[in-house]
């Protein structure tokens, strides 16, 4: 089965701190999506790759970073994390052909307090 | 912006055959329709997805109007562990790769 791993399920920082999203895929995908989720907005791409240290904006990038050093790796960056920034945040994966399926991780809850 | 519409709640008995809509009249011909659902505080699963032609798999089926601008995914025996909120998703190619856009999707609810 793909899996597609979250490094934390639960995390609590303080804003100001700059903090490290880590997900990991197990099936030599080339694509990488990190998304965030709100009550009454959905799911909305924050950043994709496409390749190693080849990267996109989505819709709402602002205040995030990424990075893709290795393949198999895609993490999200906040940089001084915010209040505004309390959600949940999935990272997806699927490979570059079209009509591929896309696999997303169990989540991350992130509170910024 | 999302390109489907889904109807916002829908309920289903237990057993019985949930049909749950979607449209998206503004599909490209080489973009896909997907299919996820997320149960509360998990990430979205995959159901189904196709171009075309409809799909059948162990979760469920998928059928696509002709002229492509509308689906329905068929749960054939909801079950109570069926409840979820349903994604219908159009795949939109964007330079290297494929998005995928959510929508606001369906809650369904599968009642004894």
């Amino acid at each position: 089965d793909v899996k597609v791993t979250q490094s934390s399920r639960y995390l609590v920082k303080r804003t100001g701190e700059k903090v490290f999203l880590e997900c990991v895929q197990d099936m030599d995908h080339e694509n990488m999506f990190w998304y965030r989720q709100d009550p009454g907005l959905g799911l909305r791409l924050i950043y994709f790759s496409y390749d190693v240290k080849m990267k996109e904006k989505g819709d709402i990038p602002e205040g995030y970073s990424v990075s893709r050093e290795k393949k198999e790796r895609f993490s999200l960056i906040l940089e001084s994390a915010s209040t505004n920034q309390t959600s949940m945040y999935l990272c997806a994966s699927g490979a570059s052909y079209s009509g591929n399926t896309i696999y997303f991780g169990e989540g991350s809850w992130l509170t910024v307090v | 912006d999302a390109k489907t519409t889904q109807p916002p709640s829908m309920d289903c008995a237990e057993g019985r055959a949930a049909n749950l809509p979607c449209n998206h009249s503004t599909i490209s011909g080489n973009e896909y329709v997907y299919w996820y659902r997320q149960i509360h505080s998990q990430g979205p699963q995959y159901i189904i997805h196709g171009l075309k032609n409809n799909e059948t798999n162990e979760m469920a089926s998928l059928i696509i109007t002709e002229d492509r601008k509308s689906s329905t995914l068929i749960l054939p025996h909801a079950t109570l562990r069926d409840t979820a909120v349903y994604y219908c998703i159009v795949r939109v190619l964007s330079g290297n790769t494929g998005k995928l856009i959510f929508g606001q999707g369906t809650t369904l609810q599968v009642k004894p």
